[in-house]
């Protein structure tokens, strides 16, 4: 069965500090992964998106990594902001079927 | 990227009734999914629409509770039919070009408050 996990549920962590946010799949047998950020009752923003044969894909002081071998992909957060307060998704594009299979999601909160 | 229009963004409705959200992309895309998210959930892929046939619904999803249509390559349309209070959620729509390259985007959502 095609699965992606998420790890934490939920993080709390003072302004300022960097962070990583986990995720992992069932299938290595995939087209891309897709980073995500939710906020309260809103649609979904993409933040990054990392082909298949890509190690890593940055923007800003966001940096995803991915790992097919291992099923797993990493969002990492540098120097935190409050704004960066919301729900980060990761969704993965497996080969077969053609749709997205989200993680239930890290909700972070970035306090003052 | 495809931008997604959706509406409505949110709205509130009786029990027994019936809403249509319109989902409109600003280019032609191959791929269009429906998703729900209930209150506290991650997305849950109601169907993918398809261009002029009918819709393929995932598991514990059937065309009678949530038709779907795509006349064109930009525009479709979910009904939530009979509603119940159970069918409160955010009901979102994606649009894409599929395969490795390219990610998918998504509309603003539907808050659907059921009474």
């Amino acid at each position: 069965k095609q699965e992606v996990t998420q790890i934490p549920a939920a993080l709390s962590v003072p302004e300022g500090e960097n962070l990583v946010l986990n995720c992992s799949f069932t299938d290595s047998a995939i087209y891309n992964l897709q980073w995500f950020r939710q906020d309260p009752g809103k649609g979904l923003t993409s933040l990054l998106l990392i082909q298949s044969s890509q190690r890593e894909q940055t923007s800003g002081r966001l940096n995803a990594s991915l790992d097919k071998s291992s099923g797993r992909s990493t969002l990492y957060i540098a120097a935190s902001q409050p704004g960066d307060s919301a729900t980060y998704l990761c969704a993965v594009l497996y080969n077969q079927g053609g749709k997205l299979i989200f993680g239930q999601g890290t909700e972070l909160s970035v306090k003052p | 990227s495809a931008v997604i229009s959706q509406k409505p963004s949110r709205d509130i409705c009786q029990r027994g009734t019936s809403l249509t959200i319109q989902c409109q992309v600003d280019s032609q895309v191959t791929m269009m999914f429906w998703y729900r998210q209930q209150p506290g959930q991650s997305l849950t892929l109601i169907a993918t629409a398809n261009q002029g046939s009918e819709a393929t619904y995932e598991s514990g999803f059937v065309i009678d509770k949530f038709p779907i249509s795509r006349p064109n390559l930009t525009f479709s349309t979910l009904t939530v039919s009979n509603m119940s209070p159970e069918d409160s959620s955010i009901y979102l729509c994606s649009g894409g070009w599929g395969g490795r390259y390219y990610g998918y985007t998504f509309g603003s959502g539907t808050r659907l408050t059921v009474v």
